[in-house]
């Protein structure tokens, strides 16, 4: 199947920095990404869709200037928690679609990144 | 909203078939229906999907009912590895083929 990765798996930062995650796709171009997070104990809820080369589309409810996502490449995107607060502290996962062969091209899933705000 | 319900929990012994169900009345014609499966911290993780007909791999079969209300993921033989929670995602057609996660069912194989 299909391999998309995530760095870091694990991130501690200070409340007002901000924290870079990558998500790539290995093996396979990926025209469209998401970014998800997970509380504990809780689903997954979808933040955002981006597509390379143009702005992400936000779900309702998530702030695009807290969290900043770039699609530069069709391997590569990534997302910025900026100024976070322990409110933000999350488990955030990506994934990536393939090839566009149509919208019921399947999703494949990293890892995730777990991140705490001291 | 997730267009899916699941019960919230399953036990099934080890080596017996795990049978999860999953309703979804609302399915429209061209929506597939998506299963995943997450472990514990852990990304979610492709299983299976199908439209109408049932589909099998390496790792499950799907078993959908005929007016499409309805569907069964089948593990053949489970086993403690396959302790996890199990998403059953209607793909919507008109919200760009995004995936909404709804509650899942928490299966826990036991010996």
């Amino acid at each position: 199947g299909a391999v998309v990765s995530q760095h870091p798996s694990r991130v501690i930062c200070k409340s007002g920095t901000s924290v870079k995650i990558e998500c790539r796709s290995l093996d396979f171009q990926a025209t469209t990404m998401f970014w998800y997070r997970q509380f504990p104990k809780k689903s997954l809820m979808l933040m955002a869709t981006s597509n390379e080369g143009s702005k992400a589309t936000y779900e309702q409810g998530v702030e695009k200037d807290k969290f900043l996502i770039n699609h530069a490449s069709l391997t590569l995107s990534t997302l910025t928690v900026t100024s976070a607060h322990p409110e933000d502290s999350s488990f955030y996962i990506c994934s990536a679609r393939g090839e566009d062969r149509g919208w019921t091209d399947t999703q494949y899933f990293g890892p995730g990144t777990r991140l705490t705000v001291l | 909203d997730a267009k899916t319900t699941q019960p919230t929990s399953m036990d099934c012994a080890e080596g017996r078939a795990a049978n999860l169900p999953c309703n979804h009345s609302t399915i429209s014609g061209n929506e597939y229906v998506y299963w995943y499966r997450q472990i514990h911290s852990q990304g979610p993780q492709y299983i299976i999907h199908g439209l109408k007909n049932n589909e099998t791999n390496e790792m499950a079969s799907l078993i959908i009912t005929e007016d499409r209300k309805s569907s069964t993921l089948i593990l053949p033989h489970a086993t403690l590895r396959d302790t996890a929670v199990y998403y059953c995602i209607v793909r919507v057609y008109n919200q760009g083929g995004k995936l909404i996660f709804g509650q899942g069912t928490e299966l826990s194989v036991k010996p």
